[in-house]
C-alpha cells in the first residue's frame, strides 16, 4: 500500500525558533497534501491544502505566516512553524492523495517549551 | 460549512458489539467516512459510505442513511486492540481532497 513518512517524529523547541516538519509519500506520486494539527484529546483540524507547485490554501483561522507550506515536489510538502510558541504545541499529521484515496502520516509530535 | 456530532466516549464489553452513531450537517454530500486512531498514531481508514445501507469489512460494519444525515460504525467481536478513538468524517469531494473530521468517539473496551 501506500506510505507517507514524516520527518522528524517528535520534536522539541525552545519558543521563538522555527521548526521544519517534512512530510513524504515514499512510493507515489501526490499532486496534493493536507497538514492537519491535533490537540490532545481532540480532532484533527485540517490547516491547509498543499499543491505542488503553487501556493497553499490554508482554512480559516490559519495564519499563513506563521505556518509556512511548501510543496516543492510531487512526493514531499513541508511545514515550517514560525516563531513557534507553547500554544504551537500539538501532533501535527499530513497525508497525501493517491489513486482517488488519501493516506495519513505518523505524525510529528511538536513541544515548545 | 460542514459539521458532525459523535458521542465522545463509549465502553463495551470485550466480544461484544457496539455501535458508534454519527449525524452530520453538510452543504454539499459526497460520502462519509470512518477512521481508527490509537493514541500516538494515525488515522487509518476504515471504511466509507457513498450510497444508503451498510457496508461490511470482516469485523467492521458502516451504515449510512442520507435521508436522516445519519450514520453509524459498529465493531463486532470486539477485540482490546480495538481501544481507540474513532472518527466520522466528511470528505469535502471526492475521498482523495480534503476531510473534515467529526471530535471523535473513545471506545473503551472492559475485559
Amino acid at each position: 500500500g501506500a506510505v507517507v513518512s514524516q520527518h522528524p517524529s517528535w520534536v522539541i523547541c525552545k519558543s521563538g525558533t522555527s521548526v521544519k516538519i517534512e512530510c513524504r509519500s515514499l512510493d507515489f506520486q501526490a499532486t496534493t497534501m493536507f497538514w492537519y494539527r491535533q490537540f490532545p484529546k481532540q480532532s484533527l483540524m485540517l490547516m491547509a491544502t498543499s499543491n505542488e507547485g503553487s501556493k497553499a490554501t490554508y482554512e480559516q483561522g490559519v495564519e499563513k505566516d506563521k505556518f509556512l507550506i511548501n510543496h516543492a515536489s510531487l512526493t514531499l510538502s513541508t511545514l515550517t512553524v514560525t516563531s513557534a510558541h507553547p500554544e504551537d504545541s500539538s501532533f501535527y499529521i499530513c497525508s497525501a492523495s493517491g489513486w482517488g484515496e488519501q493516506f495519513f502520516g505518523p505524525g510529528t509530535r511538536l513541544t515548545v517549551l | 460549512g460542514q459539521s458532525l456530532e459523535q458521542p465522545s466516549e463509549v465502553t463495551a464489553v470485550e466480544g461484544a458489539i457496539v455501535q458508534i452513531n454519527c449525524t452530520y450537517q453538510t452543504s454539499g454530500f459526497y460520502g462519509l467516512s470512518w477512521y481508527q486512531q490509537h493514541d500516538g498514531g494515525a488515522p487509518t481508514f476504515l471504511s466509507y459510505n457513498a450510497l444508503d445501507g451498510l457496508e461490511e469489512t470482516g469485523r467492521f460494519s458502516s451504515f449510512l442513511s442520507r435521508s436522516d444525515s445519519y450514520g453509524y460504525l459498529l465493531l463486532q467481536e470486539l477485540q482490546m486492540k480495538d481501544s481507540a478513538s474513532y472518527f466520522c468524517a466528511l470528505p469535502w469531494g471526492n475521498r482523495d481532497d480534503k476531510i473534515i473530521f467529526g471530535k471523535g468517539t473513545r471506545l473503551h473496551i472492559l475485559p
